[in-house]
């Protein structure tokens, strides 16, 4: 089946730096990736919708300019938490959306932020 | 717009047991729906879901769901629970911009 893979698994950084998270899509191409947010013993929240070659379209309640979202290529969306605060320690998980053949969404294995 | 509704955020089952995992739902347009499935510290892995036609889903390890459109449910069952299948399991509708909303999850422990 196919494969999204996230970088880093895991990131412990200092509050006020900021944080890149990469989503690959392995073996498919991808035009819409999500981002979405899990804090411990909850559901995801679904962050934004990232379309190739095109503005993330974010949910309501998050700041654009706190989590910048790239999706440069048809494979590759990165998100980058910038000025990392103790409060954005998460679970963030991508998924990717494969449009040939049954059109299912895969998701990433997900990345640990901590930030102290 | 969507929403899911999960009965019941914890339900223990023992080993070789029936599992019953409820999900309601709401949508303003024909549903489509899936269950997936969370190890520890792991993404989501799908498990089965819903488009159209035959109402009764069968997914990977031996768990199906029945699409109820008169009681907006699509609930989650297995015969007979396996240690392995401890976990938490989400279901979720998707929206018309494919966006996934998802319920608060279940977890399922598995007694021995």
């Amino acid at each position: 089946g196919a494969v999204v893979s996230q970088h880093p698994s895991w990131v412990i950084c200092k509050s006020g730096t900021s944080v890149k998270i990469e989503c690959r899509s392995l073996d498919f191409q991808a035009t819409t990736m999500f981002w979405y947010r899990q804090f411990p013993k909850q559901s995801l929240m679904l962050m934004a919708t990232s379309n190739e070659g095109s503005k993330a379209t974010y949910e309501q309640g998050v700041e654009k300019d706190k989590f910048l979202i790239n999706h440069a290529s048809l494979t590759l969306s990165t998100l980058t938490v910038t000025s990392a605060h103790p409060e954005d320690s998460s679970f963030y998980i991508c998924s990717a959306r494969e449009v040939r053949g049954a059109d299912t969404q895969y998701f990433g294995p997900g990345t640990r932020l901590t930030v102290l | 717009a969507q929403s899911v509704t999960q009965l019941g955020s914890h339900v223990s089952v023992s080993e070789g047991a029936l599992v019953l995992l409820r999900c309601n739902y709401s949508s303003s347009v024909p549903p489509y729906l899936f269950w997936y499935v969370q190890y520890p510290n792991q993404g989501l892995q799908l498990l089965l879901k819903y488009t159209t036609g035959a109402t009764l889903v069968k997914g990977i390890n031996g768990f199906e769901a029945e699409f109820k459109k008169s009681e907006t449910s699509f609930h989650l069952t297995k015969p007979s629970a396996h240690m392995s299948d401890a976990a938490e399991y989400f279901c979720a509708v998707r929206g018309s911009n494919y966006q996934l909303t998802f319920g608060q999850g279940t977890l399922l422990p598995v007694n021995p």
